[in-house]
């Protein structure tokens, strides 16, 4: 079986930009997190996604924002970019349903500059 | 006080030591308890999931939950130059999924 993928693996943006980062959860699994992971703060959570409804959000800033599509598929946005946001991001994917058993994916690493 | 602490290390040992690694959660109402292993550049890999207190075994790594001093272990037996990673605690919240993670650990096996 597949793992989780994300897309793209590595992003350089300018400060005031915005970037779409995409995850395709195991084949199966409905619900998919999203975590920032950084040097300082470790890994965050930023918000979780079943059957296309966001069902729980981390303490960011509104310009962090996501949505997952009928096929389980998610994106997350982040809206004018600062030099903070630069981490790397983790997608998570489970099977819900009593199993907390969560799997990440390789991560899209972010730099802004 | 944080929910969950880790010891970040670094922590070296030679090949083939026995090697322990810990975490502190706060919240009583925890039940189910990971550890997660992260190579460098990687995303976090499920190494252990355990339930409520006691000791899971697979292969050389045992899970070890205490609930009644919130401490929760992973120990690794002859330790391998390829265990060199960073190692994560996490917990899910009471009646959610999502994970509180400990700073992790970054351990350095030594040939």
């Amino acid at each position: 079986k597949a793992g989780v993928t994300q897309t793209p693996r590595y992003l350089i943006k300018t400060r005031g930009q915005q970037v779409t980062l995409s995850c395709s959860p195991i084949s199966g699994h409905r619900s998919v997190s999203w975590y920032q992971q950084t040097p300082g703060q470790g890994l965050q959570f930023l918000f979780e996604y079943f059957s296309e409804t966001q069902r729980n959000k981390g303490n960011f800033p509104g310009r962090f924002s996501g949505r997952q599509f009928s096929n389980s598929r998610s994106e997350m946005n982040v809206s004018t970019l600062e030099l903070g946001d630069s981490a790397l991001y983790l997608c998570a994917s489970y099977l819900d349903g009593g199993s907390y058993e969560q799997y990440f994916g390789p991560g899209t690493r972010l730099t802004v500059t | 006080q944080k929910e969950v602490e880790q010891d970040p290390g670094p922590l070296s040992v030679p090949e083939g030591a026995i090697v322990s690694l810990n975490c502190t959660y706060s919240n009583s109402a925890f039940q189910y308890f990971m550890w997660y292993r992260q190579y460098s550049r990687k995303g976090p890999e499920l190494l252990m999931y355990t339930y409520s207190s006691g000791n899971k075994e697979d292969g050389r790594f045992t899970a070890q939950v205490d609930k009644s001093s919130k401490y929760i272990s992973l120990f690794i037996r002859d330790s391998q130059p390829s265990d060199s990673a960073t190692y994560l605690c996490a917990v899910p919240g009471a009646g959610s999924y999502q994970l509180t993670f400990g700073k992790g650990t970054k351990l350095s096996v030594i040939p």
